[in-house]
């Protein structure tokens, strides 16, 4: 079946030491975005690509930086983990147009030691 | 800035009772808007989803939800849930192809 997938489901790290999340989709969506979740809150839109055009939000943290090297693969790369970062990571694709949903991989949570 | 709101946090429910979650959005222009749920340890799926046409939607697993552009409300209902809608609920909304904007979800637990 196509999908989003997430590896890891689970990743620990240790306080500063940077980690990276991958994304693939085998959907061939040319938008593909990382939304970032903590307990009891909205899933919070990081960053978004349109096929390689890199969209930041602008109140996400310059330690958080975004990878696209392929339409299927998408990195997160965390610089720096504070244990603020602890959360789920979400990543979806979407084809461009007004209106399309959106799919998502299972997630990764993140745990900072 | 665009939003979407969420008023219930937790919903407890029994068995066969009807279910109604709450959604507003501010949005100027054409709003996309939709209901997201998340199983326990799954990922988000979609349930229904508004672009234009028809105000009432019908989604998969016996759920709808109308847009009322006066109150700029889009509504979960099902008429009686099981407890296999126990789960979080999300409403998202975008406006032309703007990422999806969530609200903080809603999280119905069915007892029977």
């Amino acid at each position: 079946d196509a999908m989003v997938i997430q590896n890891p489901r689970y990743q620990v790290t240790q306080f500063g030491k940077p980690v990276t999340l991958s994304c693939s989709q085998t959907l061939n969506h040319n938008v593909m975005y990382w939304y970032q979740q903590k307990s009891s809150q909205a899933p919070k839109l990081l960053f978004h690509y349109y096929d390689k055009d890199f969209n930041n939000e602008a109140d996400t943290p310059d330690n958080f930086q975004s990878r696209r090297p392929n339409t299927s693969f998408c990195f997160l790369d965390i610089r720096s983990p504070g244990l603020g970062d602890a959360a789920m990571y979400l990543c979806a694709t979407s084809t461009y147009g007004g209106g399309t949903e959106a799919f998502f991989g299972q997630g990764t949570r993140l745990t900072v030691v | 800035a665009q939003s979407v709101s969420q008023h219930n946090h937790h919903v407890i429910l029994s068995e066969a009772a009807s279910l109604e979650l709450g959604c507003n959005y501010s949005y100027g222009g054409t709003v996309n808007l939709f209901w997201y749920v998340q199983y326990p340890g799954q990922h988000l799926q979609l349930l229904l989803k508004y672009f234009s046409g028809d105000p009432l939607v019908k989604g998969i697993k016996g759920f709808e939800a109308e847009f009322i552009k006066s109150k700029f409300s889009f509504n979960l209902r099902k008429p009686s849930v099981q407890w296999s809608d126990t789960a979080e609920y999300f409403c998202a909304a975008s406006s032309g192809n703007t990422p999806l904007v969530f609200g903080k979800g809603t999280r119905l637990s069915v007892i029977a």
